[in-house]
């Protein structure tokens, strides 16, 4: 059975770093990409980064380009995410995700998610 | 970026009926859409990909159709577990963009 476990969230100072972990089990882990896509209190899905199966292609949403950085561990089965100069806009629900590519691509798991609080 | 945009926004059904959902894409995606079901406080669901494909294990009275720019999710005889919210997605180019939304409510 897939499962994606995150942790790390957490309240943080505008301004301020976090990290998040995901670790996944189930699938393996090393053949597939993987993307982190949070939501905001209330409102919809925002897809913020993803990375190739051996980390060579990454990519990031907009609002997040040069703040974020995605990172795979393959021996670990983890993916994170390192948060940087965070703003009270990046508050929301992170959520760790398969990003299964064939011939199409989607997100066919997703963790529980993690909440990250940025306030002062 | 490519933009999607759901539509309605929020829909009132009862048990049984049949309902459908649009999502419209800024430009040409193909067939290269997703959709999602989501329920209060749980993660989102993987429903349908390449606009039609049904992932396993989910009933088949949810179905979509569309190519190109306009796609639709249809529920049929719908069931108290189907009241959730429902998210189109692109996965023709990145950044891969979600529509904003559609929330299904019980008449």
């Amino acid at each position: 059975e897939v499962e994606l476990v995150e942790s790390g969230g957490g309240l943080v100072q505008p301004g301020g770093s976090l990290s998040l972990s995901c670790a996944a089990s189930g699938f393996s882990f090393s053949t597939y990409w993987m993307s982190w896509v949070r939501q905001a209190p209330g409102k919809g899905l925002e897809w913020v980064a993803n990375i190739k199966e051996d980390g060579s292609e990454i990519h990031y949403g907009d609002s997040v380009k040069g703040r974020f950085t995605i990172s795979r561990d393959n021996a670990k089965k983890s993916v994170y995410l390192q948060m940087n100069s965070l703003r009270a806009e990046d508050t929301a629900v992170y959520y760790c995700a398969k990003d299964t590519y064939s011939g199409t691509s989607f997100f066919d798991y997703w963790g529980h998610g993690i909440l990250v609080t940025v306030s002062s | 970026d490519i933009q999607m945009t759901q539509s309605p926004s929020s829909l009132s059904a009862s048990i049984g009926d049949r309902v459908t959902i649009t999502c419209r894409a800024s430009q040409s995606i193909g067939m290269y859409l997703n959709w999602y079901q989501q329920k209060p406080g749980k993660a989102p669901k993987f429903l349908i990909y390449s606009a039609s494909s049904l992932q396993s294990g989910v009933p088949s009275r949810f179905s979509g159709s569309g190519s190109g720019t306009d796609f639709t999710l249809t529920i049929s005889n719908l069931q108290p577990e189907d009241f959730a919210t429902y998210f189109c997605q692109q996965s023709y180019s990145v950044p891969k963009t979600f529509g904003q939304g559609t929330k299904l409510e019980i008449k």
